[in-house]
């Protein structure tokens, strides 16, 4: 069985100070764990993934997450927010025991960012 | 780069219409799925495929079925729409049914049934 739980519904930053939104998994197996963003009225798209080989995975405009296995957490950071980064977040846990498409989603974090 | 096409973004239908929403995909991908998005309520899986003429239920079923003819396209169809099935719906696909595989997604369509 599989879980993932997105810590914080809402999180506003101000531009330019980092971002942490937070991100902890359950997985009877070794883990698949990606990060998407959507920005409003868009579909979801690819941020970065880990699939067992680096702990750290650097993902697409500057956001990087890191796989703490003794945490059972996948936190997405970026150092300094963007405007642009404005978007609601997923975290999503896909394990072994499943296909695909039963990956499981979380409910999101609303990234506001103030000027 | 990996296309998936909505084909309708905003639709508004009637209580009891059939509605058909469709979804093409180009690459090639043996996975998609049609998943609802709400408020407070996250992405919820309807239906997905493995296959061409294959399917299954994901967790939220009643009320829809899916079409997967061609191994590109797969439709949602609300054999009779309700109110409650005012939502947004996302088509996705993936290459197999690997774990590691990306999920790619649509850009969603908007029904607001009246």
């Amino acid at each position: 069985a599989q879980s993932v739980t997105q810590l914080d519904s809402h999180v506003s930053v101000s531009e330019g100070t980092p971002v942490l939104l937070r991100c902890n998994y359950s997985s009877s197996y070794s883990p698949s764990l990606f990060w998407y963003v959507q920005h409003p009225n868009k579909g979801l798209q690819l941020l970065l993934k880990y699939t067992s080989a680096a702990t750290l995975v650097k993902g697409i405009n500057g956001f990087e997450a890191e796989f703490k296995k003794s945490e059972t957490s996948f936190h997405l950071t970026k150092p300094s927010a963007h405007m642009s980064d404005a978007a609601e977040y997923f975290c999503v846990v896909s394990d072994r025991g499943t296909n695909a498409g039963k990956s499981t989603f979380g409910d999101g974090t609303t990234l506001t960012v103030k000027p | 780069d990996v296309k998936v096409t909505q084909s309708s973004r905003y639709l508004v239908k009637r209580t009891g219409e059939k509605v058909f929403l469709e979804c093409v995909q180009d690459m090639d991908h043996e996975n998609m799925f049609w998943y609802r998005q709400d408020p407070g309520l996250g992405l919820r899986l309807i239906y997905f495929s493995y296959d061409v003429k294959m399917k299954e239920k994901g967790d939220i079923p009643e009320g829809y079925s899916v079409s997967r003819e061609k191994k590109e396209r797969f439709s949602l169809i609300l054999e009779s729409a309700s109110t409650n099935q005012t939502s947004m719906y996302l088509c996705a696909s993936s290459l197999t049914g690997g774990m590691g595989n990306t999920i790619y997604f649509g850009e969603g369509s908007w029904l607001t049934v009246v």
